[in-house]
């Protein structure tokens, strides 16, 4: 099955302090989804990105399915952004499930 | 998404002990998921349901049952919980074709 690897695994940033999270997938997909994960454990949908360039506010994102990664870019962080960022990829013979990887946990300090 | 809810929102059981936990969404989707979440990791996928005729089998289905009562509602019952089903349980849905997975809000389950 698809792979999903997350890096770093833990990023600790100054309030105002930008941040590049990556994901690398093992294969080709179908759909990429980035979702923020608040302290309560609520699941926030960030990027349905498959393909391409996002952008929604502080918060942007790039897949490049050819080259098997995606970015997630947090610019002038708040402490509001703190929590994990996951990363669930979706293959073509995979049904419409998501493969989560293990995610990236930020701590943004004021 | 308060278009998908989930009930209940926390609980507490005995190993042993049957219990259910119920997903409802209004958002018209066919597909339905049901996830778990064990402290510090992805989440795992349990059982998923792309209609009311169908239903699969995920990753991690041992001692876990579904039922897809309706276009709008999919319960995921554990059958004898044991104490290593304690975690956090998300049911998700879905449209057709390769589309967002909206999330509820989660239940947390503790098995004593």
């Amino acid at each position: 099955g698809i792979q999903v690897e997350q890096s770093p695994p833990d990023l600790i940033l100054q309030e105002g302090a930008n941040s590049t999270l990556r994901c690398n997938f093992s294969d080709s997909v179908n759909n990429l989804q980035w979702f923020h994960q608040n302290p309560w454990g609520q699941l926030i949908n960030l990027f349905y990105i498959p393909s391409g360039t996002k952008q929604n506010g502080r918060l942007s994102a790039t897949t490049v399915a050819t080259e098997r990664y995606s970015l997630l870019y947090i610019s002038s962080s708040q402490t509001t952004d703190s929590g994990v960022y996951f990363c669930a990829v979706g293959g073509y013979n995979q049904g419409g499930k998501l493969i989560f990887g293990q995610g990236t946990e930020l701590s943004v300090k004021p | 998404d308060a278009d998908v809810t989930q009930t209940p929102r926390n609980r507490i059981t005995k190993t042993g002990k049957r219990i259910m936990l119920e997903c409802s969404q209004t958002k018209g989707h066919d597909r339905m998921y049901w996830y778990r979440q064990d402290p510090g990791l992805g989440l795992r996928l349990i059982y998923y349901s792309f209609d009311v005729k169908d239903i699969n089998k995920g990753e991690i289905s041992d001692g876990y049952s579904v039922s897809r009562q309706a276009q709008a509602k999919f319960s995921l019952s554990l059958e004898s919980a044991i104490p290593n089903q304690t975690a956090l349980y998300f049911c998700a849905t879905a449209g057709t074709g390769w589309e967002t997975q909206y999330f509820g809000p989660g239940t947390r389950l503790l098995v004593l």
